[in-house]
């Protein structure tokens, strides 16, 4: 089973600034990485798919980057509705398809 | 549009059986894998498994085989999330979503929370 770490597990950015989050995979996974956004008391909503496409009507500040084992999500000027939890996820071969255990993007 | 809408919450006692459901609309549901995950209190996301509804072929998790049953009914564009006995552990929002052409979630249910307590 593929073990995906994210880091940090809390960051503090003001609004207006960038934020950049990681997703480390304990075996490569090539591009086949996905980011999740989730705000209290709703459902995960998808962002980005293989590690760098934006998913349908996601706004241009988020931006995906890395392939095998690292990962980047960037947000490029962070509003006040993307303070949320941030979760990545594998999708590479063989299930499961784990999760990051999450990061929590609050605000400064 | 696609749309899943879960059943509703549920409040059970440990040893109960219970199935949950998921329905599909807006695509061909019986083309794509959908899938289920776990929201313990306060945690975050664990995958459970995923179903292909055109066949019922079924991957689960190591955490979780044994422990549940994914089903679907593809005639009634409908997932299921089955517990035979019921622990207080399995207390959490438990959320479907349906897969494109690749593995990852496109969309997502609004959750069942499921409440097991004596």
């Amino acid at each position: 089973e593929i073990v995906m770490t994210q880091s940090p597990a809390t960051l503090s950015v003001s609004p207006g600034e960038r934020a950049t989050l990681s997703c480390r995979a304990s075996q490569s996974v090539s591009i086949n990485l996905a980011w999740y956004q989730q705000k209290p008391g709703q459902a995960p909503r998808l962002l980005i798919y293989d590690a760098s496409a934006r998913a349908t009507g996601i706004p241009a500040r988020f931006s995906g980057s890395g392939s095998g084992t690292e990962f980047t999500l960037t947000i490029s000027s962070l509003q006040s509705e993307d303070f949320a939890v941030y979760y990545c996820q594998h999708y590479n071969k063989w299930p499961p398809y784990t999760f990051g255990q999450g990061t929590k993007l609050e605000i400064k | 549009e696609v749309q899943l809408v879960q059943s509703g919450a549920e409040v059970k006692k440990p040893g109960e059986s219970l199935r949950i459901s998921c329905k599909g609309s807006g695509y061909k549901f019986d083309s794509y894998w959908i899938g289920w995950v776990r929201q313990m209190p306060g945690k975050g996301l664990e995958w459970m498994g995923i179903i292909y509804p055109g066949d019922s072929d079924t991957k689960y998790s190591p955490s979780f085989q044994g422990q549940v049953t994914i089903a679907a009914d593809k005639s009634i564009s409908t997932a299921y999330l089955l517990w035979s006995s019921l622990k207080a552990s399995d207390t959490a929002i438990y959320y479907c979503a349906s897969t494109s052409t690749k593995y990852y979630f496109d969309y997502w249910g609004q959750g069942t929370p499921v409440t097991v307590s004596s």
